[in-house]
């Protein structure tokens, strides 16, 4: 158990629809880091926040937001869903900014219909 | 641009053997961390082993060791008394920091059974 805590697990949507997902970084860990895991892409960095402040965005969609809260969850928002967007969603944390070390949750499942 | 390569999308060994499972990378950088994670089919990415590129003295973690040759950027994962539970992704990855920020770029992974 790496101590980050990702819901919900699995999903099932439609196109076009609109999703939240969750996270909740290790206990003191003030970066937050989504990826991305299909098939074809492998694994692909999103979003990095650290202490509610963005600090870097990597290939993440116009249709994807994400955010960080003062209690330091993360919330990353998928809208006007495509059938592309069936992939596994990986948050990770870490204690700082610039650490060397993620600590990965065990990924919420998304699939379109 | 960073690119971290897994020539070998597929690997097997037998239990007990040992296996090698091979990287390669690309960059500028002078100092640098490269990981090995380990995706099981409960699909939860755990560390197996980190190597900070100032260090000489290749990393080791119980059965698992790396080969890091810098000059070469090659990063390589053996396995030693591969166990059933071995059985994995694994994929390695370099530590790219950039502005005040830090994300790992990943490989595409190396699929690894190991066969009783």
């Amino acid at each position: 158990d790496s101590g980050v805590t990702q819901t919900p697990k699995h999903l099932i949507t439609a196109t076009g629809q609109r999703v939240t997902l969750r996270c909740s970084p290790r206990s003191g860990d003030l970066s937050v880091y989504w990826y991305q895991q299909s098939l074809d892409q492998g694994l692909q960095f999103l979003i990095h926040y650290y202490n509610g402040e963005e600090r870097a965005k990597g290939n993440i969609l116009e249709r994807f937001s994400a955010q960080q809260f003062p209690d330091l969850h993360s919330e990353l928002n998928l809208s006007s869903l495509e059938l592309g967007d069936s992939a596994l969603y990986f948050c990770a944390s870490s204690p700082g900014a610039i650490t060397g070390e993620l600590f990965f949750g065990e990924g919420s499942r998304l699939t379109v219909l | 641009a960073q690119t971290v390569t897994q020539s070998q999308p597929e690997m097997s060994v037998q239990e007990a053997e040992t296996v090698t499972l091979s990287c390669t990378y690309d960059t500028s950088e002078s100092n640098y961390y490269l990981f090995w994670y380990k995706q099981p089919p409960s699909r939860q990415m755990i560390l197996v082993i980190r190597q900070e590129a100032y260090k000489q003295q290749n990393a080791t973690e119980n059965r698992f060791s790396v080969n890091f040759q810098k000059a070469a950027k090659s990063f390589s994962l053996k396995i030693s008394d591969s166990q059933l539970g071995d059985t994995a992704m694994y994929f390695c990855a370099f530590r790219r920091t950039q502005g005040g920020s830090e994300k790992l770029v990943f490989g595409k992974g190396t699929k690894l059974t190991v066969n009783p």
